[in-house]
């Protein structure tokens, strides 16, 4: 267990569908991540949050929409995918220490959680 | 451009060592991650390399040469465990984490 935790784990949509995701972090971090797990496919970076705002968007699709309502949740709402989008989704977090860009900005570790496997239609 | 090598598969014996090598390009560096992922489950963080040189921890190392855009993942001792994908993973700013496409490693008795 790395205190990352995602729901829900399994999920088959339709193209026609909306559903959400979701992730939880009992890590006390502050930035929070969506990541796409293609098959054999490097990981990709989708979406950065840090203290509740959107710091990067990696010219991901309008059909999948971040919400971070605060520091310790993340949502991904999903509408109208395509087959393709078919993928595992991982949520990251991490404490999210210094400024988000420039001097004095850090990597930090991140945590992932499980993944929701998603498969469309 | 922003780029990261490492090899598809690997294959090693239990209690042998195993080096996994990884290459990047980069136009900003930030630090260089492994991670461990077990089929259908998260990655877990390994080691985190920003400096030239060697981190050991345990059964495993991790090396790191900025000059040369390289780093490597050793495992001593190998074990069935260990039968795992290994991502070498480069930052390029504000946690921005770069992935390879992972290794996966098989180990046989």
């Amino acid at each position: 267990e790395t205190g990352v935790t995602q729901t829900p784990r399994h999920l088959v949509m339709g193209m026609t569908n909306k559903k959400s995701l979701k992730c939880e972090q009992h890590l006390g971090h502050n930035a929070m991540y969506w990541y796409k797990q293609s098959a054999k496919k490097p990981l990709e970076l989708m979406f950065v949050y840090s203290l509740e705002e959107r710091v990067e968007n990696n010219s991901v699709p309008s059909r999948f929409s971040p919400e971070c309502p605060n520091s310790s949740h993340l949502f991904l709402h999903l509408h109208t995918l395509q087959p393709e989008d078919s993928a595992l989704y991982l949520c990251a977090s991490s404490q999210g220490r210094g400024p988000p860009s420039g001097p004095g900005s850090f990597t930090d570790t991140q945590y992932f959680g499980p993944g929701t496997r998603l498969t469309v239609l | 451009g922003q780029n990261i090598d490492q090899p598809t598969e690997m294959t090693a014996t239990e209690g042998a060592i195993v080096q996994i090598n990884c290459t990047y390009q980069t136009s900003g560096f930030n630090g260089l991650f492994w991670y461990q992922q077990h089929a259908g489950e998260a990655p877990t963080f390994l080691s985190y390399n920003v400096l030239d040189g060697l981190e050991e921890k345990g059964r495993f190392s991790s090396f790191l040469s900025r000059s040369k855009g390289y780093s490597y993942l050793l495992l001593k001792e190998l074990q069935m465990k260990d039968s795992a994908s290994y991502l070498c993973a480069h930052s390029g700013g504000y946690n921005k984490l770069i992935f390879g496409a992972g290794t996966r490693l098989a180990v046989h008795p």
